[in-house]
C-alpha cells in the first residue's frame, strides 16, 4: 500500500467551477502535510501548508481530518491559471528521519 | 524565490559516461532530497540527506551516490549513464519539518 493515496483525476471543470481533491496516508505518526502545485515541465511549488485546524488562503481551502488520515483541497472559483497537477504530500518524523512521501498527483483542467 | 539551484539545466550524454549532477542551496536548510521524475509520472525519491555526512538511500538509489560534506551541497552521481536514466532530476531542500523548496530540476537525455 503506497503511504500517499490521491483522487487519480483527471478533473476537467469550466472557469468558476469548485473543486475539491483527496488525499489518504497510511502512517498515522506523520506530522506534516502540504499541498504542492506543479506544472507541465516544471518544479513543484508550495500551494499551502495543511493544519490540524483547517486553513484557507483566498480560493483555496486546506483541511486534515487526523482521525481518519485525510487531507483535502477544495479550490472556489476556479481559473484558467489553476490548471496544473496537485500534489498531496506528508511529512514522516519517525524512523524514516524526516522523508517526505508524495501521492501521485491530481492533474486539474480549468476549460473557459 | 528559494534559493535552490541546480545545475546543468539540461544534458546530453553517451551511454557508459560518468556524470555529477549539482544541487547547491544557500538556506541553510539541514534536510535536502534528489527525486526522479518522468514526464506526466510521479516523483520517485533516490536519495535523501538529513544532514552533513548523513545520507540515506530512497526507492530508486542502486544505480547513483550522493554525498553531503557540506551543508549546502547535495550532488549525485551517475557512475555508468545509461538510456534508461534519462529522465528530470530534481533536487529539494527543507529545514525541519517545514515545506520543501525544489530546485528548477535537471533533464537529462542519454544516448
Amino acid at each position: 500500500r503506497k503511504e500517499v493515496e490521491q483522487d487519480p483525476g483527471p478533473f476537467n471543470v469550466p472557469e468558476g467551477a469548485t473543486v475539491a481533491f483527496n488525499c489518504t496516508y497510511s502512517n498515522s505518526a506523520s506530522q506534516s502535510f502540504f499541498w504542492y502545485r506543479q506544472d507541465c515541465r516544471k518544479e513543484p511549488k508550495l500551494l499551502m501548508s495543511v493544519y490540524s485546524s483547517g486553513n484557507e488562503d483566498g480560493r483555496f481551502t486546506a483541511q486534515l481530518n487526523r482521525a481518519s488520515q485525510y487531507i483535502s483541497l477544495l479550490i472556489r472559483d476556479s481559473k484558467l491559471s489553476d490548471s496544473a497537477t496537485y500534489l498531496c504530500v506528508v511529512n514522516d518524523r519517525g524512523s524514516t528521519l524526516g522523508r517526505l512521501y508524495f501521492g501521485r498527483g491530481t492533474q486539474l483542467t480549468v476549460w473557459p | 524565490e528559494a534559493d535552490i539551484y541546480q545545475t546543468p539545466r539540461y544534458l546530453v550524454i553517451g551511454t557508459g559516461k560518468k556524470i555529477t549532477l549539482e544541487c547547491s542551496q544557500t538556506m541553510g536548510h539541514d534536510k535536502m532530497y534528489w527525486y526522479q521524475q518522468d514526464p506526466g509520472m510521479e516523483l520517485h525519491l533516490i536519495h535523501y540527506s538529513y544532514g552533513v555526512n548523513s545520507t540515506e538511500k530512497g526507492d530508486l538509489s542502486s544505480e547513483s551516490t550522493v554525498s553531503r560534506i557540506r551543508t549546502e551541497h547535495f550532488p549525485l552521481t551517475l557512475e555508468s549513464a545509461r538510456p534508461s536514466h534519462t529522465s528530470q532530476y530534481l533536487c529539494a531542500s527543507r529545514r525541519g519539518d517545514t515545506e520543501a523548496f525544489f530546485g528548477q530540476g535537471t533533464r537529462l537525455t542519454v544516448v
